[in-house]
């Protein structure tokens, strides 16, 4: 079974700028979450996807963080323009949706904002 | 608010003893636990969770972990350590609409 994928792997942008983050989730899995992990601490949730809708954004930066997922499959999530606090992995887990079931994550995308 | 607390930042141990790694949690009504391992340069993969029933969850790679309701605890153990254990443990708990939350997690660092 193909795991969560993320691209790119690492990316390095200058404040002001803006980049683009895709994940593609398992399969049949109707939950797909982003996490921001800042080094040295927990992955911190940004927002929840059930199919295509939105469940929780509680903590997504929405002046400049956005997400998408349309069709209910793939995912992205946009900064801009980026800071350089938002520096970090960022993470895309999926699960088949049901409260009681484990999240599967990607390896990550590390941004550096310089 | 719901939350989960990992209270040391580092857990020293030596190849074939017992470790045990601590999580706390505060959730009203039923907590769904979970931990999460995470190597360096890797996402994070599964360990095992607890839903409900026996209090003692056995996991991947000879981790297990036990609930206490009394406690509010979710330690995960292993009685015998090996040097691949070192990496970073996450604790999490999940509770209505599958909200997914982490701790600050654990540095496990097991010696020769």
């Amino acid at each position: 079974e193909a795991g969560v994928a993320q691209s790119p792997r690492y990316k390095i942008i200058e404040k002001r700028q803006s980049v683009a983050f895709w994940c593609n989730p398992i399969s049949g899995h109707a939950t797909l979450y982003w996490y921001q992990q800042i080094l040295g601490q927990g992955p911190k949730l940004l927002i929840q996807f059930q199919n295509n809708g939105v469940v929780d954004d509680s903590q997504l930066p929405k002046d400049r963080f956005s997400a998408e997922r349309l069709k209910g499959v793939d995912s992205t999530l946009k900064i801009q323009p980026a800071k350089l606090e938002d520096s970090a992995v960022y993470l895309c887990a999926s699960s088949l949706g049901r409260t009681l079931e484990e999240a599967f994550f990607g390896q990550g995308t590390r941004l550096t904002v310089v | 608010a719901q939350s989960v607390a990992q209270p040391e930042d580092q857990v020293n141990v030596a190849e074939g003893n017992p470790l045990t790694v601590k999580c706390t949690y505060s959730v009203s009504g039923n907590p769904y636990l979970f931990w999460y391992v995470q190597y360096p340069n890797r996402g994070l993969q599964f360990l095992l969770k607890y839903i409900t029933g026996d209090n003692l969850v056995k996991g991947s790679y000879g981790f297990e972990a036990e609930f206490n309701k009394s406690q509010t605890s979710f330690h995960l153990k292993k009685p015998s350590a090996l040097v691949s254990d070192s990496a970073l443990y996450f604790c999490a708990v999940k509770w209505t609409a599958s909200k997914l939350t982490f701790g600050t997690g654990t540095r496990l660092q097991v010696t020769l």
